[in-house]
């Protein structure tokens, strides 16, 4: 099955700080989404992305979907302490099974004040 | 409004219970999914609804069982459940496939489920 390779795993970072995180993926995804999870707390939906070589930006949040359509990346400029939580990617293609996103293992950010 | 929400927030049960999930949205979303989530792990899908009818059932055991009411709620029934289904049980919703380009899934708080 697809399996998307998100890294790092976790990362510790000083406030103001800007930081970036990616995910690839070993088969070409249609759409990517970046949220952010707050323990105990359901995912939010970041940003969305549906074309390759699109970048977004959502605030101090910019994610860009690579032009092989196999990975995306996203970066948090001048980072704040509410920036800490786990994001995760996830990608969807248009075939089959259509409705179901691949998601990362997530990275978990630490911001240090 | 662009909510999804769940209810209860929390939830503790016996292996003898039977108890019930809720979520509701106001989006006109017309697919819907239940997620469960274990503690560092990313979420898992269970079933999908879309237009009201089952179209995904993720090979779930038969002690989930799953319900959707009308276009705006979706139930998850438990019963006999085992301590290892304890988690954050999440719902989601989104556009149906047709509008495949424009389908991103916006959760809910979830639940907190705990088994005893």
């Amino acid at each position: 099955g697809q399996q998307l390779n998100q890294s790092p795993q976790s990362m510790f970072i000083q406030e103001g700080e800007d930081v970036s995180m990616n995910c690839t993926s070993s088969s070409i995804f249609n759409t990517w989404l970046w949220y952010k999870q707050d323990p105990g707390e359901g995912p939010v939906l970041l940003i969305a992305l549906y074309k390759a070589g699109e970048l977004t930006s959502n605030g101090r949040l910019t994610a860009q979907f690579g032009i092989t359509r196999k990975d995306s990346f996203l970066n948090i400029s001048a980072s704040i302490p509410s920036d800490v939580g786990i994001y995760f990617c996830a990608g969807r293609n248009s075939g089959a099974g259509s409705y179901q996103l691949t998601f990362g293992k997530g990275t978990k950010l630490s911001v240090i004040p | 409004d662009t909510e999804v929400t769940q209810t209860p927030k929390h939830l503790v049960m016996g292996m003898t219970n039977k108890k019930s999930l809720k979520c509701e949205q106001h989006m006109g979303h017309r697919a819907m999914y239940w997620y469960k989530q274990k503690a560092k792990k990313p979420p898992e899908l269970m079933f999908v609804y879309s237009y009201e009818k089952l179209s995904i059932n993720e090979s779930v055991p038969s002690r989930f069982s799953p319900e959707c009411p009308n276009s705006s709620l979706l139930n998850l029934h438990l019963h006999a459940l085992q301590p290892e289904d304890s988690a954050l049980y999440l719902c989601a919703s989104s556009q149906p496939r047709r509008y495949s380009s424009y389908n991103e899934q916006f959760f809910g708080p979830g639940t907190r489920l705990t088994v005893l």
